[in-house]
This record gives C-alpha cells, sequence and structure tokens, in this order.
C-alpha cells in the first residue's frame, strides 16, 4: 500500500530551528518533495530529494534517505510567516502515463514569538 | 514563470446544479494536468489525472460521470461536478507539468477553487 506519515502539528518559537520529519513506504519511488500551504491557499514547491542527502536552499533544506524511507525538512531562522501547513508527497505510483504524486497529511506548524 | 490559474476562486451552487472549473497554465505549455480534492484540515487527494488530447485517468473511487473532465489544449483543463450535493464541497485545486523546463519535474499548483452546495 501507499502511507506516508508525518506529525499532525508542531510549534516553535520565532528565531528557532524546526525539523518536520517524514516517513514513507509507496509501491515505487522517483522523488519526494515539501510544500508550503496557508490555510485557504494552494500548496508552493519548497524542494526536491531524489538522491540521498541533504539539498539546501536559503533557510530551508531537506534530507532524503531512500534505505529507510524518511525524509526531513528543516526550517532555519524561523519567521512568523512560516507558520502553514507543510506537505510531504513522493512521486511513486502511476496515473494516466505518468508519476502521480501522494501526499501526506501535512503538518501544521505554529510559530510564536 | 509556470503560473497557473484556476476559475472561479469561489463558488456557492444548490443542490443538483453543475459546476464547472477552469484550470490554465499561464505561460507554459501542459501536456499533463491534474485534478485534486481537499477537505479542511486534510491533504490532497488526487481525483484525476488529465492528458491532453485523451481520456483522463480517475483515481480510485472517483466517480468519472460525476466529475467530468476535459483537456481541449495544452493550457487549459476543465473540471465539472455534475448533479453537486453538499458532500461534494470542499477545496478544489489542479496542477500542471510544465515537462523538462520545470524543476525537478515538480508540479505548478493553481490557486483553488472553493465549492460550497447548498
Amino acid at each position: 500500500g501507499q502511507n506516508i506519515d508525518q506529525p499532525t502539528e508542531m510549534t516553535a518559537t520565532e528565531g528557532a530551528i524546526v525539523q518536520i520529519n517524514c516517513t514513507y513506504q509507496t509501491s515505487g519511488f522517483n522523488g519526494l518533495f515539501w510544500y508550503q500551504q496557508h490555510a485557504g491557499e494552494a500548496p508552493t514547491f519548497l524542494s526536491y530529494n531524489v538522491l540521498d542527502g541533504l539539498e539546501e536552499k536559503g533557510r530551508f533544506s531537506s534530507f532524503l534517505s531512500r534505505s529507510k524511507g524518511y525524509s526531513y525538512l528543516l526550517l532555519k531562522e524561523l519567521q512568523m510567516k512560516d507558520s502553514a501547513s507543510y506537505l510531504c508527497a513522493v512521486r511513486g505510483g502511476f496515473s494516466g502515463g505518468y508519476n502521480k504524486l501522494i501526499f501526506g497529511a501535512g503538518t501544521r506548524l505554529a510559530v510564536h514569538p | 514563470g509556470a503560473v497557473v490559474s484556476q476559475h472561479p476562486s469561489w463558488v456557492i451552487c444548490k443542490s443538483g446544479t453543475s459546476v464547472k472549473i477552469e484550470c490554465r497554465s499561464l505561460d507554459f505549455q501542459a501536456t499533463t494536468m491534474f485534478w485534486y480534492r481537499q477537505f479542511p484540515k486534510q491533504s490532497l487527494m488526487l481525483m484525476a489525472t488529465s492528458n491532453e488530447g485523451s481520456k483522463a485517468t480517475y483515481e480510485q473511487g472517483v466517480e468519472k460521470d460525476k466529475f467530468l473532465i476535459n483537456h481541449a489544449s495544452l493550457t487549459l483543463s476543465t473540471l465539472t461536478v455534475t448533479s453537486a450535493h453538499p458532500e461534494d464541497s470542499s477545496f478544489y485545486i489542479c496542477s500542471a507539468d510544465p515537462g523538462l523546463a520545470g524543476v525537478g519535474d515538480t508540479q505548478y499548483f493553481g490557486p483553488g477553487t472553493r465549492l460550497t452546495v447548498l
């Protein structure tokens, strides 16, 4: 089956660092994505990992271990505007001849002063 | 670049009516578009994959006769919710694949359409 797990909610302090974990079990794997979604808005792309290791993009970093079925998103120097849901998505199945994205339930992050 | 629009952004309709939602890729061509549904505090659930010039591929449990998808051009896909009922009230989001022009083949999402069926 297809299963993607991530914590439901997290809280953190402005200026701090937070790590959001994601574990997955999918029938196939062709990349892992992290998206940010503010309430009532569409997701926006944050990062993409297809090989093991760390990808860094400014305040955001994402790590992948394919052997462990594990990824994390690291957010540094937290700002109030980082309060949002963070979605882990695995590209792992075929839909219409294209690898489809399977989304986790999302982690709601609340950043407080 | 890679902007996707949706229209309307929100719609309220009576039970039994049909609603059409448009998804457009504004600055790129998309042979493949995806339609998702998101209920409050839940994640995105893929409904169907839309390929230009061919029939859509629906996910298990999604009624193809209720959710009609048309991908008539490389920049436009439409989702029609036929005979809508209150349980169809949800946030509908489309995404488009820019192919090799994208980053890691990511999908770019539209802003979503909030459907409320009374």
